[in-house]
């Protein structure tokens, strides 16, 4: 059973770049997370994807947008790429479960620097 | 505001003892999930242990438990017989619909 992956591992680009992200969920969920982890600090909510939408955001700005695909694969796509941005990006998956979503399962991240 | 704080910013602990991580939490929810994530140097958040706060009942994983204090907003995890393995950043996780994760606690197991 194969669990949540991500790609790339690790990603360097220069400020005002574009980056996108991908995510392959756990087999049998269909609900897509992402996180910024910056260095030495814990997981920050940037939103969440079910059924192709968006159902949830956190505080970050409109460069920050995402996509769901029917296979319940995700893309978290950074406009205007500023120093900032620099952190692990973490996707999870979990599977809805009446209002709530279940527990989440965490890809191994994505590393990316801004130059 | 729904807030987590981890008042440990780094722990330290003698292989085969027991360690305590605090954890405490702000919301007005009754119903809401807590969680310990483990993160190891490899960067892959891994899930420790979960508690849903309607249970009064401790959550226990082998040598893994909460002592989970609802009225004190207060979810502590507590490792027995501690391992080298387990040296690794943990994170208290509160969730209602998004989960808001605090700042860590960084494990040291000494041999």
């Amino acid at each position: 059973d194969a669990g949540v992956t991500q790609s790339p591992t690790h990603l360097i680009k220069t400020r005002g770049q574009q980056v996108t992200l991908r995510c392959s969920p756990k087999s049998g969920h269909d609900t897509v997370s992402w996180y910024q982890q910056a260095l030495g600090q814990g997981p920050q909510f940037i939103f969440q994807y079910y059924e192709e939408e968006e159902r949830q955001r956190g505080n970050f700005p409109d460069r920050f947008s995402g996509h769901q695909f029917p296979n319940y694969s995700s893309e978290l796509n950074v406009n205007a790429l500023l120093l900032g941005d620099s952190a692990l990006y973490l996707c999870a998956s979990s599977l809805v479960s009446g209002h709530y979503t279940d527990t989440q399962y965490f890809g191994p991240g994505t590393r990316l620097t801004v130059l | 505001a729904q807030t987590v704080t981890q008042s440990q910013p780094e722990m330290s602990v003698q292989e085969a003892e027991t360690v305590t991580l605090s954890c405490t939490y702000d919301t007005s929810e009754s119903d809401y999930y807590l969680f310990w994530y483990k993160q190891p140097p490899s960067r892959q958040m891994i899930l420790v242990i979960r508690q849903e706060a309607y249970k009064q009942q401790n959550a226990t994983e082998n040598r893994f438990s909460v002592n989970f204090q609802k009225a004190a907003k207060s979810f502590s995890l507590k490792i027995s017989d501690s391992q080298l393995g387990d040296a690794a950043m943990y994170f208290c996780a509160y969730k209602v619909d998004k989960i808001i994760f605090g700042k860590g606690t960084r494990l040291h197991i000494l041999p």
